[in-house]
């Protein structure tokens, strides 16, 4: 799996959006970006993936750059429980292939 | 939506004892489970892989004789931790993998202690 490089920490206002990047320049065709965040003591928590269009739920948008070489993962309105650390981790889309983590971004969304 | 339940969520054991930690997925069917290891401010490392009815397969360094992984059924996956030390200390988390489903879930994560 291709590897991801994330900002270690980032504050965010309260209320406001949080944008979390993330690179992953070697990521092959076949690959897919996924976002993860772990709350401190709890298990990761799965957020939001994709391959190459922007992509929007109830908790995040994904924003995947034309080359594919980096993203952003956009909280649009953080709140205090979205304090954690963000992972974004590539990986092919075969069962069986396994999530590798890296070091993520531990946001800290202040009041 | 797809639930993992790990259990137990907390457990303190004296050196030299061994302890199992159970991994269930309560609403799908997981042919395949990872186990991963958390120290204190570091990123989760996958221990284990583990496909119902087969052997475990261990990443590079993680004995499996000392992390004994089953996964005799379809929802339940165990990790015993075999003569712990306190080095062994750390949170552990598993994930599961449901048919034709290419998502993961996870667990809520073990805090295990060794004194």
């Amino acid at each position: 799996d291709a590897k991801t490089t994330q900002p270690p920490s980032m504050d965010c206002a309260e209320g406001r959006a949080a944008n979390l990047p993330c690179n992953h320049s070697t990521i092959s065709g076949n690959e897919y970006v996924y976002w993860y965040r772990q709350i401190h003591s709890q298990g990761p928590q799965y957020i939001i993936h994709g391959l190459k269009n922007n992509e929007t739920n109830e908790m995040a948008s994904l924003i995947i750059t034309e080359d594919r070489k980096s993203s952003t993962l956009i909280l649009p309105h953080a709140t205090l429980r979205d304090t954690a650390v963000y992972y974004c981790i590539v990986r092919g889309n075969n069962a069986g292939n396994m999530l590798t983590f890296g070091g993520g971004t531990r946001l800290m969304v202040k009041p | 939506g797809a639930v993992v339940s790990q259990h137990p969520s907390r457990v303190i054991c004296k050196s030299g004892t061994s302890v199992k930690i159970e991994c269930r997925s309560l609403d799908f069917q997981a042919t395949t489970m990872f186990w991963y290891r958390q120290f204190p401010k570091q990123s989760l490392m996958l221990m284990a892989t583990s496909n119902e009815g087969s052997k475990a397969t261990y990443e590079q360094g993680v004995e499996k004789d000392k992390f004994l992984i089953n996964h005799a059924s379809l929802t339940l996956s165990t990790l015993t931790v075999t003569s712990a030390h306190p080095e062994d200390s750390s949170f552990y988390i598993c994930s599961a993998m449901g048919q034709g489903n290419y998502g993961y879930t996870f667990g809520s994560g073990t805090r295990l202690t060794v004194v």
